[in-house]
């Protein structure tokens, strides 16, 4: 199993640039988790999707941002525009909704936004 | 009331001695109290999890103390190593959400 995908690894960008980082989960996993990092505000959760619906994306910082899940194995998060404030470290993290939600972390992407 | 207190922020611990990471929570509908393990330039990894129906939990040198009725949970690292040095989340679910601590950032001296 290659674990969760997530891509670019590494993202650099100039101010009002639109970001797409990229997701694909483990295959069977049915739900989805979008989350920020950053030294300040520790770990976030943007959003999670179940069985692609998205669920709940009351972390999601304002409308410059947005996710989607067309299909089961993958999955978006845009930026536009983009801020030098969005300059995180973003983790895609899937599970299998059993109730304990034991969830797997993809490598993240770091974004530096200029 | 989602919110999940971990402490301390960074420990320093010899090698061959235990480490000790505390969390806190408030809302009783949590049903699941992982530990993640995160080192540098990784996502976090599930390291150890417990149901609130059980006091203790120990895989290998890595124990989570329980208290219900303190609404409180700890990690024990037993022996430590110079490759346990890594941040640990606790966290803790409710329905689908998962609750994440602050962080405690661990650093095992040779």
């Amino acid at each position: 199993d290659a674990g969760v995908i997530q891509s670019p690894r590494h993202e650099v960008t100039e101010m009002g640039q639109e970001v797409t980082l990229r997701c694909k989960p483990i295959s069977g996993h049915n739900s989805l988790f979008w989350y920020r990092q950053t030294m300040m505000r520790g770990l976030e959760l943007l959003i999670y999707f179940n069985n692609n619906v998205p669920i709940d994306d009351s972390g999601m910082p304002e409308d410059r941002f947005s996710a989607k899940m067309p299909n089961a194995s993958f999955s978006t998060l845009k930026i536009q525009p983009s801020e030098p404030r969005d300059s995180a470290v973003y983790f895609c993290a899937s599970s299998f909704s059993n109730g304990y939600n034991e969830q797997f972390f993809g490598p993240g992407t770091r974004l530096t936004v200029l | 009331q989602q919110q999940v207190k971990q402490s301390p922020q960074s420990l320093i611990v010899q090698k061959g001695g235990i480490s000790i990471i505390n969390c806190a929570y408030e809302n009783t509908a949590f049903d699941y109290f992982p530990w993640y393990q995160q080192f540098p330039g990784k996502g976090p990894a599930l390291l150890i999890a417990i149901r609130p129906d059980v006091s203790e939990k120990k895989e290998g040198r890595f124990t989570i103390s329980f208290n219900k009725s303190a609404k409180q949970f700890s990690l024990h690292i037993m022996d430590s190593q110079p490759g346990d040095s890594a941040t640990y989340f606790c966290a803790a679910n409710s329905a689908s959400k998962i609750i994440f601590g602050s962080g405690t950032r661990l650093s095992i001296r040779p």
